[in-house]
């Protein structure tokens, strides 16, 4: 099945704590994005990549990094530096001949 | 740079009865157009999507969207919805030949579909 798993589905850290969360996608995309999700908010764009060994900064991008060494991967750490990172946690990735987004399922990132 | 607008938040709508989500677009070039739908806890999936053609647009779960460029809109419309429609709706909107940051999206409209 061809597809984008994210995990955990749910993810609970302490204050302080970095934490990274996993985007594997086997659609042999090239292009993938982090997405965080608040309620009323939409959707706002953290972090995207292009390519291997390549990324930008999106619109929120403060108290986060990436890294793209592989094709299929795409993890996103959240830092102790992110203000507020109890969040809904999306990727995405985007196909060569057209332009639609495809999402992974999801994580819940609880920080208390 | 492009921006959407989803002008209602919340939309409760009875069983079986029509509903229509409002979304418009703003942009300096030509665009391709999204909806999707998010169930709750869960990622985004397309719903339809217009890239050239005809302005009417057919897309999953007997949902369809009208492209109107003079209004730079793009509604959502269902004749009649079922309780198994509630959910999030997302309309998005990428610029012809593929923006490097991807989509962007609106805020959101949540259907909340009534018995």
């Amino acid at each position: 099945d061809g597809g984008i798993t994210q995990s955990p589905k749910y993810l609970f850290r302490k204050e302080g704590q970095n934490v990274t969360l996993s985007c594997e996608q086997n659609l042999n995309h090239d292009a993938m994005y982090w997405y965080r999700q608040d309620p009323g908010q939409g959707l706002r764009l953290i972090y995207y990549s292009q390519i291997v060994n390549d990324f930008q900064k999106g619109d929120i991008a403060e108290g986060y990094s990436v890294s793209r060494e592989k094709k299929e991967s795409f993890p996103l750490t959240v830092t102790s530096a992110q203000k507020n990172p109890t969040a809904f946690y999306l990727c995405a990735t985007t196909g060569q001949l057209n332009y639609e987004q495809y999402f992974g399922p999801g994580t819940r990132l609880t920080v208390t | 740079a492009q921006s959407v607008t989803q002008l209602d938040s919340q939309v409760p709508v009875f069983e079986e009865a029509p509903v229509e989500l409002r979304c418009n677009y703003s942009s300096s070039v030509s665009v391709y157009l999204f909806w999707y739908v998010q169930y709750p806890n869960q990622g985004l999936q397309l719903l339809l999507k217009y890239l050239s053609g005809s302005t009417l647009v057919k897309g999953i779960n007997g949902f369809e969207a009208e492209f109107n460029k003079s209004q730079t809109s793009f509604h959502l419309r269902k004749p009649s919805v079922h309780i198994s429609d509630t959910a999030e709706y997302f309309c998005a909107v990428s610029i012809l030949g593929g923006g490097a940051d991807g989509l962007t999206f609106g805020k959101g409209t949540h259907l909340i579909i009534q018995p």
